[in-house]
């Protein structure tokens, strides 16, 4: 059972931010969220991971309140490129990994020209 | 540096037939997991090694999988009399630790099984 919530789908247009939140009110205290990006045929890759506050790397941003039951996924200025599925993970890997770590369905994001 | 490798990339067999998909992991990597996808479904998980031996099989569906990864390095997936619910992408991925949260995983490319 996925710990995590997030939209299914979102459009969006070339140069516009998108913002994708995922909701994990159930996470436990040494559970980070770590959020990947899957192309067709390929597999998911890495964006980027927190555990509070912000986090900002080349690709993205993250923002994690303090109660930290949500996340949000910033991408700055989409391109076409950016279409993809982003899958949001809370877990803690060390323990029962395969209860504790599952990738939901993800949201599919189309960037429109 | 290399990043993890999958083969073969596809792989069409008969219903009641055995395959076996390898993995490479990232070098020095402790920890090695093994997923499928359905189309449109995000990855499920399978099975987890840290090292040589399976911290966490409870993913696996049934008797008909195996996986091992004998010297703690390379891993292959092996599936006995193969059913046409078999058919998905098989997803191999590596991590430094395999423990702690921020512990990432990296993905292979995949092998798409399709079972006529």
């Amino acid at each position: 059972l996925a710990k995590t919530t997030q939209p299914i789908s979102m459009d969006s247009y070339e140069g516009q931010e998108v913002n994708i939140t995922c909701s994990h009110n159930n996470i436990a205290t040494n559970d980070y969220i770590t959020w990947y990006q899957q192309f067709p045929s390929q597999g998911p890759r890495f964006i980027i991971q927190g555990y509070k506050t912000k986090v900002t790397n080349e690709v993205a941003s993250l923002f994690i309140p303090a109660d930290r039951k949500s996340s949000t996924l910033s991408l700055p200025r989409v391109s076409l490129s950016d279409t993809a599925v982003y899958y949001c993970l809370v877990g803690d890997q060390g323990k029962d990994y395969g209860q504790n770590f599952v990738f939901g369905p993800g949201t599919r994001l189309s960037v429109l020209p | 540096g290399a990043g993890v490798s999958q083969t073969p990339s596809n792989k069409v067999t008969e219903k009641g037939k055995y395959v076996e998909l390898r993995c490479d992991p990232i070098s020095g990597h402790t920890a090695l997991y093994w997923y499928r996808q359905s189309l449109g479904q995000g990855p499920e998980f399978l099975i987890y090694f840290q090292g040589t031996g399976a911290a966490d099989d409870s993913g696996l569906p049934n008797d008909r999988f195996f996986a091992v990864r004998p010297e703690g390095s390379v891993s292959t997936l092996k599936i006995q009399r193969t059913e046409r619910g078999d058919s998905a992408v098989y997803l191999c991925a590596s991590s430094l630790t395999g423990s702690g949260g921020s512990d990432t995983q990296y993905f292979g490319p995949g092998t798409r099984l399709t079972v006529l």
